[in-house]
């Protein structure tokens, strides 16, 4: 079983949508939480990061934690056409230095 | 555009050669991490430099090797290829501070390997 889980898709929904990610992972330890955006061909960019359990919004952005549940979620609100990308969660470990990625979603949203 | 380049873009070689890649960070970024991205692996983490020194190992085989130079830029040094290694390898930069975190990582385009 992998360290984090992340559903690969492809998810496809109309313009305007809202878009729902999530990650599930095993290691208790976790503590900085984190969501990368991917375009094709491009490196990953952060998007967000969110440290220990709760909530955090940056614009159509949504980043929600459950350290009980070891459950993370991505809310993607009035999804743009140009919000189709791979969406990839990531966790650390507090001074760990490595990053555990999931295995990306892929999303597209349809004019 | 990150600020982070790495070189070559694109790399064919054939199974038990070796090659090496390079990334150059951003400038004032004195961490570097170098990833592998398959299909079936997903993003992997291979190892972390900072200022010159290894400060992070992850997942990285014995064939493969890093080091960081005092001008900052980095080298994956990969040997004895596979077909398995086929592969995007990403470089990512940042700050580097010392302790907390974590630090926004910024990644480069990656080069293609492709082994035949």
């Amino acid at each position: 079983q992998k360290e984090v889980e992340q559903d690969p898709g492809p998810l496809s929904v109309p313009e305007g949508a809202i878009v729902s990610l999530n990650c599930t992972y095993s290691n208790s330890a976790f503590q900085y939480f984190m969501w990368y955006r991917q375009y094709s061909r491009k490196g990953p960019e952060l998007l967000m990061y969110t440290y220990s359990s709760g909530n955090k919004e940056d614009g159509r952005f949504t980043a929600q934690v459950d350290k009980s549940s070891k459950y993370i979620s991505l809310f993607i609100r009035d999804s743009q056409p140009s919000d189709s990308a791979t969406y990839l969660c990531a966790m650390e470990i507090t001074n760990d230095y490595k990053l555990s990625f999931g295995a990306g979603t892929t999303v597209t949203v349809r004019a | 555009d990150s600020g982070v380049t790495q070189t070559p873009k694109h790399l064919i070689t054939a199974t038990g050669q070796r090659v090496t890649l390079r990334c150059s960070p951003r400038s004032g970024d004195l961490s570097v991490y170098w990833y592998q991205q398959s299909l079936d692996q997903g993003l992997q983490f291979l190892i972390q430099y900072y200022n010159g020194e290894e400060r992070a190992k992850g997942n990285i085989l014995e064939r493969f090797s890093a080091q960081q130079f005092p001008d900052l830029h980095s080298e994956l040094n990969l040997s004895s290829l596979e077909l398995g290694d086929s592969a995007l390898y990403f470089c990512a930069s940042s700050v580097g501070l010392l302790a907390g975190g974590p630090e926004e990582q910024y990644f480069g385009p990656g080069t293609r390997l492709t082994v035949t």
